[in-house]
């Protein structure tokens, strides 16, 4: 079945530093991955949209700056969250893409606490 | 942009009842899909439907395209069915998603 690997689960950091979370497609090629966060409040912003051979197209209020991405190939992609703040804070979910099954397939997710 | 609109907000059944939820959403979409997110966070896929009725197990998804809106029928609800569930819309292809808010289930025994 289609499975999806993220890690770290959790992760504290200290208010301006950063951390690097990381995601693995397993059993389907992701033709793409997209990079939400769900807020303490519960509610979800995409990140950006991060499409194979194709440029990641951030969403407004993130910026490629702020939340660099990689995703060499079809099955694997980070994000690094780049000098990180209490508004920072909150649920990041990679979700990645199976074509074949024409569904979006979520990680466990990476909860980040800022000291 | 896309907005999705979940009712109810929240539903508490006793064991053994039926569950039925709702997604409205502001524009036509060609995908709606189901998710139900566990008390740690993670999204578990459940269904997705563009249009018309699917199947799974205890869980029914209608979507009705032209009247943007979409509904989830839970059948004879279990206590391990308490959580969140979620409807998204977005387009063929393509991993962008507009979240509803979600409808807490409690399901009692």
């Amino acid at each position: 079945g289609a499975l999806v690997y993220q890690y770290p689960r959790r992760t504290i950091c200290k208010s301006g530093t950063s951390m690097r979370m990381e995601c693995q497609a397993v059993g389907f090629q992701a033709t793409s991955v997209a990079w939400y966060r769900q807020s303490p409040q519960k509610t979800f912003e995409l990140i950006a949209l991060s499409t194979v051979n194709s440029a990641i197209k951030y969403e407004q209020n993130f910026t490629q700056e702020k939340f660099p991405i990689s995703h060499p190939n079809l099955s694997f992609s980070s994000m690094t969250v780049l000098n990180a703040y209490l508004e920072d804070r909150g649920l990041y979910l990679c979700g990645a893409y199976s074509t074949s099954n024409e569904r979006l397939f979520f990680g466990h997710g990476t909860k980040l606490s800022v000291l | 942009g896309q907005q999705v609109q979940q009712s109810p907000a929240s539903l508490v059944l006793q064991e053994g009842e039926n569950a039925e939820l709702q997604c409205n959403f502001s524009s036509t979409a060609t995908r709606l899909q189901w998710f139900y997110q566990r008390p740690g966070g993670s999204l578990v896929s459940l269904l997705s439907n563009p249009s018309g009725t699917k199947h799974t197990g205890r869980l029914t998804s209608t979507t009705v395209t032209k009247e943007r809106r979409g509904s989830l029928h839970i059948s004879s609800s279990q206590i391990t069915d308490s959580g969140t569930y979620l409807c998204a819309m977005g387009g063929t292809n393509t991993g962008k998603l507009t979240f509803g808010d979600g409808t807490v289930l409690t399901v009692k025994p």
